[in-house]
């Protein structure tokens, strides 16, 4: 069971706005450490989204966004296109666990 | 441009053992922490193990401890896993990652599929 909480499936029409909400712990999340985002589309490998919680690397477009309160995360899509199609995941370090980098289970985002 | 190429994958009998290497170029392999994630057929990511650019200091995850070894070698610019011990579980698409110093996987290679099974 993974130690960060992501909802298993969201769905938006395109163009609309959705969220993806990551909840952990004091000993992760809560405790100030990072958390990033990651897309897979099908049959891929994952792809860096959002970093340090807020932060597109090169060539992410504005239209993902991450925010960070407390002990959650969330990541934001607006504008959803077909392409948005894919798994999410969020990802942060746990101090319970030694040198243990955790993910979420993942979330399946579905545009209808 | 970051490239990172798993290889080794492959079948394997449960107790069995097998060495996965991941070839890196386009950056300074020996300055960068790298890792080991993996993700079984149809399930989520689950990281396996880190290892420190100079090899000082190394994680496992509870899943794998005692049955898997992370090493590198900054020569060859390879990152190394050797599992030992591999059970039906252990069967994943492993991914080679280079991290950041706030533990975030900045480049992934493309995978390579171990299957354990009899």
């Amino acid at each position: 069971q993974s130690v960060l909480t992501q909802p298993p499936s969201v769905s938006g029409a395109p163009g609309q706005r959705v969220t993806i909400s990551c909840t952990g712990s004091s000993s992760n999340i809560g405790a100030g450490y990072a958390v990033h985002w990651y897309q897979q589309l099908p049959g891929t490998a994952p792809k860096l989204l959002i970093y340090a919680d807020t932060n597109r690397p090169s060539g992410v477009p504005d239209r993902f966004s991450g925010s960070k309160s407390g002990t959650s995360a969330s990541l934001a899509i607006t504008g959803l296109q077909a392409e948005d199609e894919a798994d999410y995941y969020c990802q942060s370090y746990d101090s319970s666990l030694s040198g243990s980098r955790v993910f979420g289970v993942g979330t399946k985002l579905t545009v209808l | 441009e970051v490239q990172l190429v798993e290889s080794g994958g492959g079948l394997v009998k449960p107790g069995g053992s097998l060495r996965l290497s991941c070839a890196a170029s386009g950056f300074t392999f020996s300055t960068y922490s790298m890792n080991w994630v993996r993700q079984a057929p149809g399930k989520g990511l689950e990281w396996v193990s880190s290892i420190s650019s100079s090899s000082t200091y190394i994680y496992y995850s509870d899943s794998v401890k005692g049955r898997f070894t992370i090493s590198r070698d900054n020569a060859k610019n390879s990152l190394y896993l050797q599992m030992n011990s591999l059970r039906a579980e252990d069967t994943a698409v492993y991914y080679c990652a280079r991290s950041q110093p706030d533990f975030h996987f900045d480049h992934w290679g493309q995978g390579t599929l171990v299957t354990v099974s009899s």
